[in-house]
């Protein structure tokens, strides 16, 4: 089955750095690439679309200057949290679309998420 | 917009017990649908998934669920559950197209007892 990893899985920064977590498709490829974000006890909530070749496409309400996204690949896309603050501590978790599988284009597979704690 | 409603977002139910979640959505055109677990400690697998075609979907580890446009539903149901069945369930929808990402209900934790 379609696999994606992320790395690392979990991070620990202090306030005002910035860290950078990748998403990989590893044994399909992915035009598209979304990232989304999970507070303890909540929902996912889509943050950005992440597109091969061309510029994110953020959710309103998401600071692009923030969460810079870079899908220099098609199976590489990289989310980097810049000046990080406590508040973006959080479950970071990426996911990919099979660009050739037929029968479910429209399925996306998860990858198991980067814990990020900014202290 | 899209949106997800989950109607239960604790549940606590005994072995053996009948499973019904409920998964309510708002978007206009056309959908799909998605339900998630996600055990303690791992990430989201997909139980099943709806695009189109018979409406009444089968999943993986029993589990089903009931695509009603008429009702804007998606619930998922399972005749018997197990202990090993305790996790946490969301209920997601993308556009018919497939390009977008996903929005996610609230989340159900469920907590079967032996």
């Amino acid at each position: 089955g379609a696999v994606v990893s992320q790395h690392p899985s979990r991070v620990i920064c202090k306030s005002g750095t910035s860290v950078k977590i990748e998403c990989r498709s590893l044994d399909f490829q992915a035009t598209t690439m979304f990232w989304y974000r999970q507070f303890p006890k909540q929902s996912l909530m889509l943050m950005a679309t992440s597109n091969e070749g061309s510029k994110a496409t953020y959710e309103q309400g998401v600071e692009k200057d923030k969460f810079l996204i870079n899908h220099a690949s098609l199976t590489l896309s990289t989310l980097t949290v810049t000046s990080a603050h406590p508040e973006d501590s959080s479950f970071y978790i990426c996911s990919a679309r099979d660009l050739s599988s037929s029968g479910a284009t429209r399925e996306q597979y998860f990858g198991p998420g980067t814990r990020l704690t900014v202290t | 917009a899209q949106s997800v409603s989950q109607h239960n977002h604790h549940v606590i139910l005994s072995e053996a017990a009948s499973l019904e979640l409920g998964c309510n959505y708002s978007y206009g055109g056309t959908v799909n649908l998605f339900w998630y677990v996600q055990y303690p400690g791992q990430h989201l697998q997909l139980l099943l998934k709806y695009f189109s075609g018979d409406p009444l979907v089968k999943g993986i580890k029993g589990f089903e669920a009931e695509f009603i446009k008429s009702k804007f539903s998606f619930n998922l149901r399972k005749p018997s559950v197990q202990w090993s069945d305790t996790a946490e369930y969301f209920c997601a929808v993308n556009s018919g197209g497939g390009a977008d990402g996903l929005t996610f209900g609230k989340g159900t934790h469920l907590i079967i007892q032996p």
